[in-house]
């Protein structure tokens, strides 16, 4: 089976634009979560995503949102985007939400500068 | 609010000597348990819940309630163990996964 796959891999983009980043699940799994990754931080819950209907957001500001689709492929979209939002995005796949393990992506790298 | 405490943000230690990495979770109720580990450039990897009570690559961890700690355990380091290593937690509650802030375990030959 093809593992998680995030495009695009890297994104550079200045303050005040807006991004949206794309994960494809693993093939058969419903469930996507999206995490920020950064050396202070460490790795922060976004959101989670099943049958095209968000069971969970972490506490981030309106400004992340993100959507699934009837495939289970996931965006998520950052506006207005700031200095602090550069990271490393990660998406994971799991086949349903609950006790099922997640399979993480390769991430996708922004620069805000 | 559910928190994750991974207290150590390197450890070192030579070949063969024993490994413990510590984390402490807050959390009221019935919390899941992971370690997930990221060895370099690679993709982050789940490498053991404690529903499962099984030992991967030689390491184990138990879930003690009392003193809410889910530290990962290795008897004996390889090199090859040198890694990133993260504490997660579920709440059966919220569903989210909840990782600490990490431990980079390096193991000198």
């Amino acid at each position: 089976k093809a593992g998680v796959t995030q495009t695009p891999r890297y994104l550079i983009k200045t303050r005040g634009q807006q991004v949206t980043l794309s994960c494809s699940p693993i093939s058969g799994h419903r469930s996507v979560s999206w995490y920020q990754q950064t050396p202070g931080q460490g790795l922060q819950f976004l959101f989670e995503y099943f049958s095209e209907t968000q069971r969970n957001k972490g506490n981030f500001p309106g400004r992340f949102s993100g959507r699934q689709f009837s495939n289970s492929r996931s965006e998520m979209n950052v506006s207005t985007l700031e200095l602090g939002d550069s990271a490393l995005y990660l998406c994971a796949s799991s086949f349903e939400w609950g006790v099922y393990e997640q399979y993480f992506g390769p991430g996708t790298r922004l620069t805000v500068t | 609010a559910q928190r994750v405490t991974q207290p150590e943000k390197l450890l070192s230690v030579f070949k063969g000597a024993p490994v413990e990495l510590k984390c402490n979770y807050s959390y009221s109720g019935s919390p899941e348990l992971f370690w997930y580990v990221q060895y370099s450039r690679q993709r982050l990897q789940l490498l053991l819940r404690h529903i499962s009570r099984e030992s991967i690559k030689g390491f184990t961890a138990d879930l003690n309630k009392g003193e809410t700690s889910f530290h990962l355990k290795k008897p004996f380091a390889q090199e090859e163990d040198s890694a990133m290593y993260y504490c997660a937690s579920r709440s059966v509650n919220t569903d989210k996964l909840i990782f600490g802030t990490g431990t980079r375990l390096q193991v000198f030959p």
